[in-house]
């Protein structure tokens, strides 16, 4: 089956510090990839996402993600996290029309 | 401009009602999708509308639930004599065309079965 996993279920943070969120794909053909955030009773909000082209994606709110086809990896960073980055992040690609989704991993961010 | 809105926000029911929801997605976009998000299943993909047909229905998990769109536009999502495992957050999203357009999401309906 085409899925993804996300290494982590809970990941916690420092303010300030730098944010690495894990994300595997299995799959013999390059998938499009993404990743979303979802904070607390609202929907998901795309971050950013890998369709072709340039490996490295920058997404919203100072994220990016590299897509590493050796690795099947598509981990999502941020530099310094803020408080404000707090969140469930899903990492996702495409399954036909619809999209499957890792488990998620809960963002926390200590002052 | 609008995103894409679901209603009610929140539902609670018994076991054995039916409940429809309701999702009205971003004007213009051609393409609707339903999923469900639950504690013990994640996010699943439930099916996929273009205008008013269901190309994918694969996702729906019994024949108590059934979906329909009209007028390319409005979607509503109906499970019938609702079972306790039902509870879920139920989330729409639509996008402008189909394939691998980006997806929005609305905020979701809360669904509890007692």
């Amino acid at each position: 089956a085409q899925s993804v996993t996300q290494l982590g279920s809970h990941v916690s943070v420092s303010e300030g510090a730098l944010v690495l969120l894990r994300c595997n794909y299995s799959s013999s053909v390059p998938p499009y990839l993404f990743w979303y955030v979802q904070y607390p009773n609202q929907g998901l909000q795309l971050l950013l996402k890998y369709t072709t082209g340039a490996t490295l994606v920058k997404g919203i709110n100072g994220f990016e993600a590299e897509f590493k086809k050796s690795e099947t990896s598509f981990h999502l960073t941020k530099p310094s996290a803020h408080m404000s980055d707090a969140a469930e992040y899903f990492c996702a690609r495409n399954s036909g029309y619809a999209l499957n989704f890792g488990k998620g991993t809960s963002l926390l961010v200590t002052p | 401009g609008a995103g894409v809105s679901q209603s009610p926000s929140n539902k609670v029911t018994e076991k054995g009602k039916d409940v429809e929801l309701r999702c009205d997605p971003i004007s213009g976009h051609t393409a609707l999708y339903w999923y469900r998000q639950s504690l013990g299943q994640g996010l699943e993909f439930l099916i996929y509308f273009q205008g008013n047909s269901a190309p994918d229905k694969s996702g729906l998990p019994s024949d108590r639930f059934s979906a329909e769109r009209t007028g390319g536009s409005v979607s509503t999502l109906t499970i019938q004599r609702t079972q306790q495992e039902d509870s879920a957050v139920y989330l729409c999203a639509s996008s402008f065309g189909g394939g691998l357009e980006t997806q929005y999401f609305g905020p979701g309906t809360r669904l509890l079965v007692l």
